[in-house]
């Protein structure tokens, strides 16, 4: 099946600097998304990025469906990013189900 | 409500037990998905609903674990003489499948445990 491989696997900063969390995927998709899982647990929705760039607020997201690669960029980070921010595929030509990445754990320290 | 629901919150049960965990997905998502999250790995898919019927179940690791959605809106995961090592959060999401639009959004799990 398709290996979806995130780096870095952890992430310390300071706040107010910048990041690049990047997702390598093994074969074709139809969908990426990016989720934030908080502290919780909750998988909050950052972006559906099959292709191209988007941007919110302080987070954009560029997926590069033809190199199978997908960055995430969070610029001026701020302690609540803290978390584990995973890369979910959906394969092509499979059903509907999301393959996730390992997840990066990013800190942001005060 | 907005979002996907799912209960109970926490479940500790005993070795060998029966439980049942549900969903309420999104009002008008007509997909349903189930996950399971173990300590410190992404979500692994169980099962997939497109209305009523289960049209993928080939993540179910076992015939202990069977999984309805007979209306086609709530859905019920059950699991059966259950062990201790399906102590995880199970995660359920849903998306309103349309066209090329297949965008998945997650409820805040069931934690079980199984002393």
């Amino acid at each position: 099946g398709i290996q979806v491989e995130q780096s870095p696997p952890d992430l310390i900063l300071q706040e107010g600097a910048n990041s690049t969390l990047r997702c390598n995927f093994s074969d074709s998709v139809n969908n990426l998304q990016w989720f934030h899982q908080n502290p919780w647990g909750q998988l909050i929705n950052l972006f559906y990025i099959p292709s191209g760039t988007k941007q919110n607020g302080r987070l954009s997201a560029t997926t590069v469906a033809t190199e199978r690669y997908s960055l995430l960029y969070i610029s001026s980070s701020q302690t609540t990013d803290s978390g584990v921010y995973f890369c979910a595929v959906e394969p092509k030509g499979g059903s509907e189900k999301l393959v996730f990445g390992k997840g990066t754990k990013l800190t942001v320290n005060p | 409500g907005a979002g996907v629901s799912q209960t109970p919150s926490n479940k500790v049960t005993e070795k060998g037990k029966y439980v049942e965990l549900r969903c309420d997905p999104i009002s008008g998502h007509t997909a349903l998905y189930w996950y399971r999250q173990s300590l410190g790995q992404g979500p692994e898919f169980l099962i997939y609903f497109q209305g009523t019927g289960a049209a993928d179940d080939s993540g179910l690791p076992n015939d202990r674990f069977f999984a309805v959605r007979p209306e086609g809106s709530v859905s019920t995961l059950k699991i059966q003489r259950t062990e201790r090592g399906d102590s995880a959060v199970y995660l359920c999401a849903s998306s309103l499948r349309g066209a090329m639009i297949n965008e998945q959004f997650f409820g805040p799990g069931t934690r079980l445990t199984v002393l």
